[in-house]
């Protein structure tokens, strides 16, 4: 199994709803990312598990907040969103970010978020 | 720091022509460079790698060539389909963290 699944597929959610974004790898991946993407742009980092643990993250506001049960689950709780935090989010995953690797990521489909 | 710079779009091609999406880099150390390729709707996959000075990556017959001396890793075709048409993103892996540097991306429309 190499792929990475997100769900869901589209989400509409108002600025006082709570909903949260589920990511899923089988692939044994020891590291696992959420970015942002906007239209017509590059993902943007938000955030880093390694071993499940929070390694990185990118200044992202707390409004968001990852979460990582075990080594295949990936979690983003969403709570009083803006509409400008309106964009595709992505999942990725990879074996481990160890110096040396060359850290080839596996994407997920994506979940399309609107904000309203 | 790490940077990516990909060539501006988007391109437009004819069915069988030839496509080249120039990508040049700047990293600290020894990058590893990708090409992913995003379908409308869709998530990022990776199309090819290559690791180290000279590797050529290939797949579904799209090639890139790792050069160290011009630090690029241009994107090529022979011959483009329009299931081509795709935003292609040129990334590099660099750096204790080896966290992607993204370039801008590419967007690229085949007709027939």
């Amino acid at each position: 199994d190499t792929e990475v699944t997100q769900t869901p597929k589209h989400l509409v959610m108002g600025m006082t709803n709570k909903k949260s974004l589920k990511c899923e790898q089988h692939m044994g991946h020891r590291a696992m990312y959420w970015y942002k993407q906007k239209a017509k742009k590059p993902p943007e980092l938000m955030f880093v598990y390694s071993y499940e643990k929070l390694s990185i993250n990118e200044s992202v506001p707390s409004r968001f907040s990852p979460e990582c049960p075990n080594s295949s689950l990936l979690n983003l709780h969403l709570h009083a969103l803006q509409p400008e935090d309106s964009a595709l989010y992505l999942c990725a995953s990879s074996q481990s970010p160890t110096p040396g690797a060359y850290n080839e990521q596996f994407f997920g489909p994506g979940t399309r978020l609107t904000v309203l | 720091g790490n940077s990516v710079t990909q060539m501006e779009g988007p391109v437009t091609l004819s069915e069988e022509a030839f496509l080249t999406i120039n990508c040049t880099y700047t990293a600290t150390g020894y990058p590893s460079l990708f090409w992913y390729v995003q379908y409308p709707g869709e998530g990022l996959q990776l199309l090819l790698k290559a690791t180290k000075a000279d590797d050529k990556g290939s797949n579904k017959g799209f090639e890139a060539t790792y050069r160290k001396e011009t630090t690029s890793f241009h994107l090529e075709k022979g011959s483009v389909q329009v299931s081509d048409s795709a935003v292609y993103f040129c990334a590099l892996s660099s750096g204790s963290a080896r966290q992607l540097t993204f370039g801008s991306g590419t967007q690229l429309t085949v007709l027939p």
